[in-house]
């Protein structure tokens, strides 16, 4: 069945990188893109970016540009995404989400989640 | 950006009642509004993309509608197992924005 599966949770210090990732199987990765959401506690989701599973292009959120990297590696059929200078309000619950290569397209299936806590 | 505005935060409805929520776009983004539902703890799940059509599995119960800038979820007959969080997303143009999420509880 079409699945993403996502790394486990992580605990990072304040100014470190964190790496999730999220593997796809059931479907053909370059076929579909991979959106990126976020979820800080009791709060909504926050749209990231996305990667293109075709040619790896990307689209990032404004406020995270410089400091958030998505990549892919069509050969395992897995996206990544690195955040780095971690702050406090990163700490989140970060999913991965399968997206159509064009416009419209719609989030279906998500990951399970990573959450991901930033403490010193 | 577009911004997206669901409304009420929040709603107590019984089992069986007719339940609405409204999602309103910043800008007209066509029909390109989609729909999830999150269970506590839990990741969202697709209900409803493209303002109307129900994703595969999802109970028919629920139904979309609108266009342009003003879209509608609506639950005709509220069941226990409804009891979530409900967020509309646009699909129109990047960043692609959520509404703060609308909690249905059930009384």
């Amino acid at each position: 069945q079409v699945q993403l599966v996502q790394s486990g949770a992580e605990v990072k210090k304040p100014g470190a990188s964190v790496k999730v990732s999220c593997k796809a199987s059931g479907f053909t990765f370059s076929s579909y893109a991979i959106s990126w959401v976020r979820q800080a506690p009791g709060q909504g989701l926050e749209w990231m970016g996305w990667i293109s599973g075709y040619n790896g292009n990307t689209n990032y959120a404004e406020k995270l540009q410089g400091r958030v990297t998505m990549t892919s590696d069509t050969s395992t059929s897995t996206a990544y995404m690195e955040l780095r200078s971690l702050r406090s309000d990163d700490t989140a619950v970060y999913y991965c989400a399968r997206r159509q290569l064009a416009t419209p397209n719609w989030f279906d299936p998500w990951g399970q989640g990573t959450l991901v806590t930033v403490s010193s | 950006d577009i911004q997206m505005t669901q409304s009420p935060s929040s709603l107590s409805a019984s089992v069986g009642d007719r339940v609405t929520i409204t999602c309103r776009a910043s800008q007209s983004i066509s029909t390109f509004l989609n729909w999830y539902q999150q269970e506590p703890g839990k990741a969202p799940k697709l209900l409803i993309y493209t303002t109307l059509t129900l994703q595969s599995g999802v109970p028919s119960r629920f139904s979309g509608s609108g266009s342009g800038t003003d879209f509608t979820l609506t639950i005709s007959s509220l069941q226990p197992g409804d009891s979530a969080t409900y967020y509309c997303q646009q699909s129109y143009s990047t960043p692609h924005s959520f509404g703060q999420g609308t909690k249905v509880e059930i009384k």
